[in-house]
C-alpha cells in the first residue's frame, strides 16, 4: 500500500524555469492538497482539490498551477521558478474534505532555485 | 496567516518524563488535529480532537481542546527516545487544515 507518492524528491530549479511535482494516491481520497514548508516553519496550504476537475486556491497559491483529471493525481506546475520557491513541497490527501478526515502526506519534494 | 501556534518552539527532556506542547488557533474551527514530523521526513497524523471535545487519549498521547480560550495541548507521557521530532498543530476548518510552525521535541536518553 504506497499512501501518497510525490516525485521527484529532490530538484534544482534556474530561475524562469518551469517544472511539475507529481503526486499520487493509492487510497481513493477525494481531497488532495499541496502544502509548502519553509525552514523552521508550519506548512501553508497552496492549492487544494475537493474531487476531480475541481481545484481551489489556498493560502499561498501565485505561481503555481495545479490540475486533477484523476481522483489519484494532484500535479503542482511551477510556472517561472523564483528564488523564492525553494522550499520543501508536500502533498496530502484526505477521504474527503469533512470534518474528521486526518491528512495523509508524502515525504515530500525539495526544491532549491538558484 | 498561520492558524496555529505552537508553545514551546523547541522542548528537551530526558527519557521518561512527560512532555507537554501548546497551541493557539485565531479563528473558529471544526476539529484539531496534531501531526508529528521526523527529520526530513512527511508529516503523520496523531490524533484528532473533535470542537465538541474536550479531552482525547490515544495511547501515550492526551490532548486536550478549549475553545473558549482558542487553545489546545498535546501531552506525551513517558517519553522515549523515538519520540523525538517536531509536533504541529492544524486546525481545521470547512476542510481545510491550516498549521502551526511547529514544537521541536528532543528526548535524551
Amino acid at each position: 500500500n504506497a499512501g501518497v507518492t510525490q516525485t521527484p524528491k529532490f530538484q534544482v530549479l534556474k530561475t524562469g524555469q518551469s517544472m511539475t511535482l507529481q503526486c499520487a494516491q493509492d487510497m481513493n481520497h477525494e481531497y488532495m492538497s499541496w502544502y509548502r514548508q519553509d525552514p523552521g516553519m508550519g506548512l501553508r496550504l497552496i492549492h487544494y482539490s475537493v474531487g476531480a476537475g475541481i481545484t481551489d486556491q489556498g493560502e499561498v497559491p501565485n505561481g503555481y498551477n495545479v490540475s486533477r483529471s484523476t481522483t489519484e493525481d494532484f500535479p503542482l506546475r511551477l510556472l517561472s521558478a523564483a528564488p523564492s520557491q525553494t522550499s520543501v513541497y508536500f502533498c496530502a490527501s484526505s477521504f474527503r474534505q469533512s470534518y474528521n478526515s486526518p491528512l495523509h502526506f508524502g515525504n515530500g519534494t525539495r526544491l532549491t532555485v538558484t | 496567516s498561520q492558524q496555529g501556534e505552537e508553545d514551546p518552539q523547541a522542548l528537551s527532556i530526558q527519557e521518561g518524563e512527560n512532555a507537554t506542547m501548546n497551541c493557539s488557533y485565531k479563528t473558529s474551527i471544526n476539529n484539531l488535529q496534531w501531526y508529528r514530523q521526523n527529520s526530513g521526513r512527511g508529516l503523520v497524523h496523531l490524533i484528532l480532537i473533535r470542537s465538541n471535545e474536550r479531552e482525547k487519549h490515544s495511547g501515550r498521547l492526551r490532548v486536550t481542546l478549549d475553545t473558549s480560550k482558542k487553545s489546545s495541548s498535546l501531552l506525551i507521557t513517558a517519553s522515549r527516545a523515538a519520540d523525538t521530532a517536531s509536533y504541529f498543530c492544524a486546525g481545521t476548518n470547512a476542510g481545510k487544515s491550516t498549521f502551526g510552525d511547529g514544537t521541536t521535541l528532543t528526548v535524551k536518553p
